[in-house]
């Protein structure tokens, strides 16, 4: 019963470097999230999707970019990893839009950015 | 817009302590309230949830109702253990938005 996994768990970067972190769900949820969580700061939206091929901006979009190209997946990619973007990443997933549905969780990422 | 505020601690108590985590909200509509819970190097995971006012969540020993009236949602355990030591975020979901967390509590339970 695997619900939503996030590859990897850890990460260094050098700055200016690239990555992708992989959020996959076997729910086949429709609603997907990425958040990141810094200390003082609690969950801050990054990107989401409310389906396939679509994706929207939450609130600290900046220097992310992400895909879903399949249903299950929801890719976060950093082009240019700056110090920054130290933090712990979360994505979440969601059956859909109804008000009373919970949003399940991965074990997030932790991105260290040197 | 919406919001949630609770209390941001750190909340430290001895085992067997009546503990109790405020939560206040404000948003338009009925939303649904949620507590996460998540132990160290975890993520979050559901704790319990009310869907309309008057509604009483519970599990684990945790309990929460959704009061309208005070547009409060406050997490209370009779008896906490050092296993319930984890960050507490309250959390709601209205119509047509997306998911809104309070920035966390900090509970440590003390043997």
């Amino acid at each position: 019963n695997a619900g939503v996994t996030q590859t990897p768990k850890f990460r260094v970067l050098k700055t200016g470097q690239s990555m992708t972190l992989l959020c996959a769900q076997d729910m086949n949820h429709e609603y997907m999230y990425w958040y990141r969580q810094d200390p003082g700061m609690g969950l801050r939206l990054i990107h989401y999707s409310v389906g396939e091929g679509t994706t929207a901006k939450g609130e600290v979009p900046d220097g992310y970019n992400v895909s879903r190209l399949k249903k299950q997946n929801f890719l976060l990619g950093l082009e240019s990893a700056a110090p920054s973007q130290t933090s712990v990443y979360f994505c979440a997933s969601r059956l859909d839009s109804t008000v009373w549905g919970e949003a399940f969780f991965g074990q997030g990422t932790r991105l260290t950015v040197v | 817009g919406n919001s949630v505020t609770q209390m941001e601690g750190p909340v430290t108590l001895s085992e067997e302590a009546f503990l109790t985590i405020n939560c206040t909200y404000t948003a338009t509509g009925y939303p649904s309230l949620f507590w996460y819970v998540q132990y160290p190097g975890e993520g979050l995971q559901l704790l319990l949830k009310a869907t309309k006012a008057d509604d009483k969540g519970s599990n684990k020993g945790f309990e929460a109702t959704y009061r309208k009236e005070t547009t409060s949602f406050h997490l209370e355990k009779g008896s906490v253990q050092v296993s319930d030591s984890a960050v507490y975020f309250c959390a709601l979901s209205a119509r047509g938005q997306n998911f809104v967390f309070g920035p966390g509590t900090r509970l440590s339970v003390l043997p």
